[in-house]
């Protein structure tokens, strides 16, 4: 089945520091899609980035780089020099292409705070 | 190009009545998706259409109804409204993926905060 876990529920990091998001997930499936999702407080989640099960290639992109290793089946996001606007709650996502990519499994999210 | 739009952003219902949910995409795009999001459960899926006319059950359809008739329209129906009903309802669409290529990101709506009282 599928799954994927968050385990911080919420993270306060100040300004400029780093803060790395953890996302486990869990799927049987050999062919799969991971995602990050933003929600700000505005409410309408913005897609990040999506990464295929058969590319480990770690991404930057600007301040954001996600990790992904399918040894520990994690893809963790990290924020550097993190900013007040990074302030948001992040889903990350699976999808398995057996299902056809439609019933994509959210975590429960990790609302972060950016302090001034 | 206003992308994914939801009617109404707010609802207050009573136990027991009805209503419909309203989410229009102008992205040309092929599947539609409905989910709710409750505090401290992420997003959950309630049905989806991968075409005008189609619908299928996602992880939590029990109490809606939903119908395509328009390649752009994905409306969600609750008959009988419950307490249990109280969420925030997201609408969302994304690409077919043998065409684009895109691996089923998905585009979202503002959301509409339902209350069942």
């Amino acid at each position: 089945a599928q799954k994927v876990t968050q385990a911080q529920t919420e993270i306060s990091v100040v300004e400029k520091e780093d803060v790395t998001l953890d996302c486990v997930y869990e799927t049987r499936d050999t062919t799969y899609y991971l995602f990050w999702y933003k929600q700000p407080p505005s409410g309408e989640l913005v897609f990040l980035i999506r990464r295929n099960s058969f590319d480990e290639q770690n991404e930057i992109s600007g301040r954001y780089s996600w990790n992904f290793q399918k040894s520990t089946s994690s893809f963790n996001f990290t924020i550097t020099a993190s900013q007040v606007v990074d302030s948001a709650v992040y889903f990350c996502a699976l999808s398995e292409a057996r299902t056809g990519g439609f019933k994509t499994i959210f975590g429960a999210g990790t609302r972060l705070f950016v302090k001034a | 190009n206003a992308g994914v739009t939801q009617t109404p952003k707010f609802r207050v219902l009573k136990t027991g009545q009805s209503m419909t949910l309203l989410c229009a995409q102008d992205m040309n795009h092929e599947y539609m998706y409905w989910y709710r999001q409750d505090p401290g459960m992420g997003l959950r899926l309630i049905h989806y259409s991968v075409g005008e006319g189609t619908t299928a059950k996602g992880e939590v359809p029990d109490g809606y109804n939903v119908s395509r008739l328009k390649k752009q329209n994905f409306l969600l129906g609750l008959e009988s409204a419950a307490p249990s009903q109280t969420s925030v309802y997201f609408c969302a669409s994304s690409y077919e993926l043998v065409a684009s290529g895109r691996y089923y990101e998905q585009y979202f709506g503002p959301g509409t905060r339902l209350t069942v009282t």
